[in-house]
Order: C-alpha cells, then structure tokens, then sequence
C-alpha cells in the first residue's frame, strides 16, 4: 500500500514567521511531489511541485525534496492569515500521472 | 492557468435517486481526467482514471457499476452516481490533465448530499 503521510496539525504560527510542512512517502520510486492549498470547502489548488532532489523557491515558497529520506517538505515565507489553510502532499504513482495525497496539514497563522 | 469546472456545484438528493455530475475543462483539452471524493476532514480519494473515448479505470474498492464515467470528449468528463445512499455524500472533485505534462488542474468541486 502505497502511503503519504502529513502531520494533521494544527500548525499554529504568528503572522511573519515561517510555517514549515513536512511530508513523508513510502513509495522509493515516485519521481513527482506536488504541494496543494485547500481551503474549508473548496478545491485543492497548486502552489508547486518538484522533481529533483534539494530546494525549489517560488515566491514565499519552497518546497525541498530529498529522495533518500523519502521526505518533502513547503516552507512558507513572512506567513499570511491568508495562507491560514490545509496543505496537501501529493505523489504521483508510478509515473502514472495518478496522485496519491496526503491526509493534509491545517496551518493556522495568527495575527 | 488552465480552468476546469464542475456542474452542480453543490445537489442534494433522495435516496435511491441518481445524480450526474459535470467535469469540462474550458481552455485546454484534458486527455485524462480524473475522479475524487473527499468525505469531511480526510483527504482526497483517488475513485477512477477517465481517458477520452475508452473505459474508466477504477481504484480498489470503487465500483464501476455505482459510479458511471463517460469521457466522451477531450472536454467533458460525467460522473453519475446510482441509485444514491446517504453514505455517497461526499465533496467530488474531477481534474484534467493537459498534453504533455503531468499538472493537474481541479474543478472547483461538487457537494452531493443524500438524503
């Protein structure tokens, strides 16, 4: 059974502080990890996904990947209440384009 | 960015009932589409793989002959669930996969309760 695991949280974080999510999979062979934003009622939403080993920036966001420790992690810049969300992990099976997710992390970033 | 939408957005129902559901990918053409559910609190479930013209494939423990699919356009993918119990309630998400890359790009979901 193939498995993505997140810490259900809440994480609780003060506005500008950075919010750090981690992940773990247990399949060695997924090759693409995707980190999702989802808030209360609606569709999850791509903030960024990685391919290779080490760190990949976009805006406010990166996301590090490190294949042997089978880890991936999104850590967030000067958080935002806005960014007060679920973030979803999700590795792709198998080269299969099918996504397997995470049960997800509630953030909470207070003001 | 690539828009998909859902029809209803939100449907509820009687028991026994059947209710489709709506996936169409607006600006692009989604080879594949995919079908989740998503009960309150969990995560986003995996239900079937819809290619354009040919068969859904179905996750472990999905059956085929509750949930139907048709992909019967690079643009449109249906989701109809029979004969509707109150344990289908549930948010379903559909996802379109363009050409050439492996993004998916969600529609913004579907709310059925069963009554």
């Amino acid at each position: 059974q193939k498995e993505v695991e997140q810490n259900s949280g809440p994480l609780s974080v003060p506005e500008g502080a950075i919010a750090s999510l981690n992940c773990t999979y247990s399949d060695r062979g997924s090759q693409s990890f995707f980190w999702y934003r989802q808030y209360s009622g609606k569709s999850p939403e791509l903030i960024m996904f990685i391919y290779s080993n080490g760190d990949k920036e976009d805006g406010r966001f990166t996301a590090q990947l490190n294949k042997a420790s089978q880890y991936v992690s999104l850590l967030i810049r000067d958080s935002q209440p806005s960014d007060s969300a679920t973030y979803l992990c999700a590795v792709e099976m198998d080269s299969s384009y099918k996504l397997i997710f995470g049960s997800g992390t509630r953030l909470l970033v207070r003001p | 960015g690539a828009v998909v939408s859902q029809h209803p957005s939100w449907v509820i129902c009687k028991s026994g009932t059947s209710v489709k559901i709506e996936c169409r990918s607006l600006d692009f053409q989604a080879t594949t589409m995919f079908w989740y559910r998503q009960f309150p609190k969990q995560s986003l479930m995996l239900m079937a793989t819809s290619n354009e013209g040919s068969k859904a494939t179905y996750e472990q423990g999905v059956e085929k002959d509750k949930f139907l699919i048709n992909h019967a356009s690079l643009t449109l993918s249906t989701l109809t669930v029979t004969s509707a119990h109150p344990e289908d309630s549930s948010f379903y998400i559909c996802s379109g996969l363009a050409g050439g890359g492996n993004e998916q790009f969600f529609g913004p979901g579907t709310r059925l309760t069963v009554l």
